[in-house]
């Protein structure tokens, strides 16, 4: 199993500029959730997807948008991207409450 | 939301155990104690959770103190592999909580060879 997978591994915008990030799963989880780290913080849950067809905002969703595409896949989409979403952006997914599995990040400038 | 509060840093020698504090005062009934850790330029790996009573898996143990006001992860022997970011996460058993884990800084584990 891959786990979970995230492309692209790095990404350089401009400001202004838009993108989406993709994120798959292999593990047939139910919920998947994209989080933001900025350097020297915790991680913080910009949207979540509780199961296929149902997604919500986390803690700071302002400039981005998702899209469950099906139970594997759950994109997050920057329309117009700020320099303050410069971060690395991880995915995650889960079966049950308990753990979370992460792929290994995508680490976006916006300059 | 309840809170956690973690020490910034720890050390610890290789073989050596390793404890990791965490205070959470403010917990409600239905708040699972989680651990995660993250290695450098790693996405968090889940290590433990637990609620009332301590735990153990392969990984790391998890003593929980009788108030629930505090706990503790117990890494028996640590190694290199373990130098990571430690976070004490938690985590809500229900409602529009669902899932949702609140990362604080975390406590930096250095060991020493």
């Amino acid at each position: 199993n891959a786990g979970v997978t995230q492309t692209p591994k790095f990404q350089v915008l401009k400001t202004g500029q838009s993108m989406t990030l993709q994120c798959a799963q292999d593990m047939n989880h139910n919920s998947m959730y994209w989080y933001r780290q900025d350097p020297g913080m915790g991680l913080r849950l910009i949207y979540y997807s509780a199961s296929e067809g149902t997604t919500d905002k986390g803690e700071v969703p302002n400039g981005y948008n998702v899209s469950r595409l099906n139970k594997r896949e759950f994109s997050l989409r920057l329309e117009s991207a700020a320099p303050s979403q410069t971060s690395v952006y991880f995915c995650a997914s889960s079966h049950t409450r308990w753990e979370q599995y992460f792929g290994p990040g995508t680490r976006l400038t916006v300059t | 939301d309840a809170k956690t509060t973690q020490p910034n840093s720890m050390e610890s020698n290789e073989e050596e155990p390793v404890h990791l504090p965490c205070n959470h005062s403010t917990i409600s009934g239905t708040d699972y104690i989680h651990w995660y850790r993250q290695l450098p330029s790693q996405g968090p790996e889940y290590v433990i959770h637990g609620l009332t009573s301590n735990v153990n898996n392969r990984m790391a143990s998890l003593a929980i103190a009788e108030d629930r006001k505090s706990s503790t992860l117990i890494l028996h022997r640590a190694t290199l592999r373990d130098a990571a970011v430690y976070y004490c996460i938690l985590r809500k058993s229900g409602g529009t909580s669902y899932g949702k884990l609140t990362f604080g800084q975390g406590t930096i584990l250095t060991v020493h060879p």
